[in-house]
């Protein structure tokens, strides 16, 4: 089964209204990691967080290890934040394997 | 300037010719990964670095093959091309083999096979 889920699948915003996107885990974890993709873009990473809550300018992240979940909220969204976030799992096996999310896909509206 | 490049960018090859792709990074890290990437499916590893010559399977490895003779090159194989091997390919690399180190990703290979 899929070991990382992501909601919304898709979410639609118009700019300047806040989003929380979620990610759970199905395993323990040794950290996640959220990342940003424009269409036909690389990975571009947002933070890097093992637990606790992480600041990023209008991006905040929230990892909670023992409940298996992580947040990302954007506040004040801008179109330029359309894309897709994706989180990544770093499974508890001593060695690194990322798991990925299948993405939440968000365009913000003028 | 920190950074995972990927040659080519973009590649078409034909069922059965051989492809090769090329990652590097200059950062030292010791760990590289690489990964396709397919609309709903999301991100899956195909292999995983962890130094020159220590490399292991990850989730999906069939049909490719890798090589590590550098710590800052990562190549990935696939021997006689088959059509569901396109795919857009990104390479990654990491600080360390073991847990807590962040993924810096490369601008990935967008890779047709008729």
């Amino acid at each position: 089964g899929q070991q990382v889920q992501q909601s919304p699948a898709s979410l639609v915003l118009q700019e300047g209204e806040n989003a929380e996107l979620q990610c759970n885990f199905s395993t323990s974890l040794n950290s996640m990691q959220w990342f940003y993709q424009r269409p036909g873009g690389s990975l571009v990473s947002l933070f890097y967080n093992p637990s606790g809550t992480k600041h990023s300018g209008r991006l905040t992240s929230t990892t909670v290890i023992k409940e298996r979940r992580s947040s990302l909220h954007i506040s004040s969204s801008q179109t330029t934040d359309s894309g897709t976030y994706l989180c990544a799992l770093e499974r508890n096996t001593g060695y690194q394997n990322f798991y990925f999310g299948k993405g939440t896909s968000l365009t913000v509206i003028p | 300037d920190m950074k995972v490049t990927q040659m080519p960018r973009y590649l078409i090859k034909r069922m059965g010719e051989n492809v090769l792709l090329e990652c590097g990074q200059d950062m030292s890290h010791e760990t590289m990964y690489w990964y396709r990437q397919d609309p709903g499916l999301g991100l899956q590893l195909i292999y995983i670095s962890y130094d020159v010559d220590s490399n292991s399977e990850g989730d999906i490895p069939k049909g490719y093959r890798v090589s590590r003779k550098k710590r800052e090159h990562f190549s990935l194989i696939l021997d006689s091309a088959k059509t569901n091997q396109t795919s857009v390919y990104f390479c990654a690399s990491s600080l360390s083999g073991h847990s807590y180190a962040e993924q810096f990703f490369g601008p990935g290979t967008r890779l047709t096979v008729l």
